[in-house]
């Protein structure tokens, strides 16, 4: 049974520390997203990944995030330095670009906080 | 820009009976993709059913129905029998042909069944 797997979990962190957080998109998918799920904001594309390459990246604060793909199965998500305002729960998701369900799936996410 | 509208934040239905969770979206697209997704709480994010707007038919899995209305930018969700599983938050989402993979999604409605 295939998934996208992320972790950590679950991370709490204090103010100015650096988070990574890593995700496994299902072999064989050549897009991967990143998103971000607050209250307040809901469901926020951050960036999004093909064939390895970013595409969009403009929903991401570029002062203290990045996201990288250093190979086809791992996709990085990193906060330098973290804010409180950072905590929410990241989901990462993949999909194929070439089939026409485009069809996402998603991985379980990482609840950060921030203190 | 476009955008997904869910304005029920919160819905109750009684076990076995049957509830519409409604979505509006705007776009000035004529190819695109609607989803809704089921997000219970252990957070994980479900895809519940899928319509292509080239497709007048609309979309069904199991107790899962969709009433889309294109000229009206509305993709309501039907759950018939409802059970106990079926409580989550249900997000209503846009993929427009040229976006390449970005989905947009609504706020979210919080739909909770009653024994």
């Amino acid at each position: 049974d295939a998934r996208v797997t992320q972790t950590p979990r679950h991370k709490v962190t204090e103010m100015g520390q650096e988070v990574t957080m890593r995700c496994q998109p299902i072999l064989g998918h050549n897009t991967v997203f990143w998103y971000r799920q607050t209250m307040m904001q809901g469901l926020e594309l951050l960036a999004y990944f093909r064939n390895r390459a970013p595409l969009d990246d403009s929903g991401m604060p570029k002062d203290r995030f990045s996201a990288e793909m250093p190979d086809a199965t791992l996709a990085t998500l990193k906060i330098q330095p973290s804010e409180p305002r950072d905590s929410a729960v990241y989901f990462c998701a993949s999909g194929r670009s070439s089939t026409g369900s485009n069809e996402q799936f998603f991985g379980p996410g990482t609840r950060l906080t921030v203190l | 820009a476009q955008t997904v509208t869910q304005s029920q934040p919160e819905m109750s239905v009684q076990e076995a009976e049957t509830v519409t969770l409604s979505c509006t979206y705007d776009t000035s697209e004529n190819n695109y993709y609607l989803f809704w997704y089921k997000q219970p709480p252990s957070r994980q994010m479900i895809l519940v059913i899928r319509q292509e707007a080239y497709k007048q038919q609309n979309a069904t899995e199991n107790r899962f129905s969709v009433n889309f209305q294109k000229a009206a930018k509305s993709f309501s969700l039907k759950i018939s029998d409802s059970q106990l599983g079926d409580t989550a938050m249900y997000f209503c989402a846009f993929l427009g042909s040229s976006n390449t993979g970005k989905l947009i999604f609504g706020q979210g409605t919080t739909l909770q069944v009653k024994p």
